[in-house]
């Protein structure tokens, strides 16, 4: 199947302890995203990779960082862990020309204890 | 800055149309799109529509966009309970591809 895909779909962890996740795109799109639902559904952009590149950095605190090893993998990781980060965190792609839509993947529900 | 705002709650009775509505800030925009999100699941792109157009319809969706007002529209008609979900609508941002989304419309269907 031709997708966007996450893993862990869920993830539950402690206060101050580090975890990743990962996300992969078979679709050959150039660019790929993460973005942040918090509890009341607002979706909000984090980062953005083109072709391995960052392009966009949305004032996320540096325990956020995302690896972009080729362009069908854009992985995130952080560390220290806050009960803020709670959220879901969704991967994306788009093939990166101007407008194109964007596709999603399922999502990685994160919950800090 | 991009603002995207939409009504949080919305409910009709199975069969109704459906309207759901959007304004925008960013007067660059030239893309907009309508994304659903089922509960537990990422979001699905519905449909979208270039700034240069007014109208676009797709089978049971209608999008209409006021350019001027910065108002989007998106409706469903003879909505089913199939379509209870959140709509997002979405503007393309200044700067590279940056999708910025609205608070998002919760519609309810009931029987």
């Amino acid at each position: 199947d031709t997708a966007v895909s996450q893993t862990p779909k869920y993830l539950v962890t402690q206060m101050g302890n580090d975890k990743s996740i990962k996300c992969e795109q078979n679709l050959g799109h150039d660019t790929m995203y993460w973005y942040k639902q918090d509890s009341k559904k607002f979706l909000k952009i984090m980062f953005s990779y083109n072709n391995k590149e960052l392009i966009i950095n949305e004032t996320v605190p540096n325990r956020f960082s995302p690896k972009s090893p080729d362009k069908a993998h854009l992985n995130l990781h952080i560390n220290s862990l806050e009960l803020g980060d709670s959220a879901v965190y969704f991967c994306a792609s788009s093939p990166g020309v101007s407008n194109s839509p964007l596709h999603f993947g399922n999502g990685t529900r994160l919950t800090v204890t | 800055g991009e603002d995207v705002e939409q009504s949080l709650f919305l409910s009709v009775r199975e069969g109704d149309s459906s309207v759901i509505n959007c304004t925008y800030t960013d007067s660059s925009s030239t893309y907009l799109y309508w994304y659903k999100q089922e509960p537990g699941a990422g979001l699905q792109l519905l449909t979208y529509i270039f700034s240069n157009m007014d109208m676009k319809q797709d089978q049971r969706l209608t999008v209409l966009l006021n350019k001027k007002d910065k108002h989007l529209s998106l409706r469903i008609a003879d909505t089913q309970t199939g379509d209870s979900a959140i709509y997002f609508c979405a503007e393309i941002g200044t700067g590279f591809q940056k999708l910025v989304f609205g608070t998002g419309t919760r519609l309810l269907v009931s029987p």
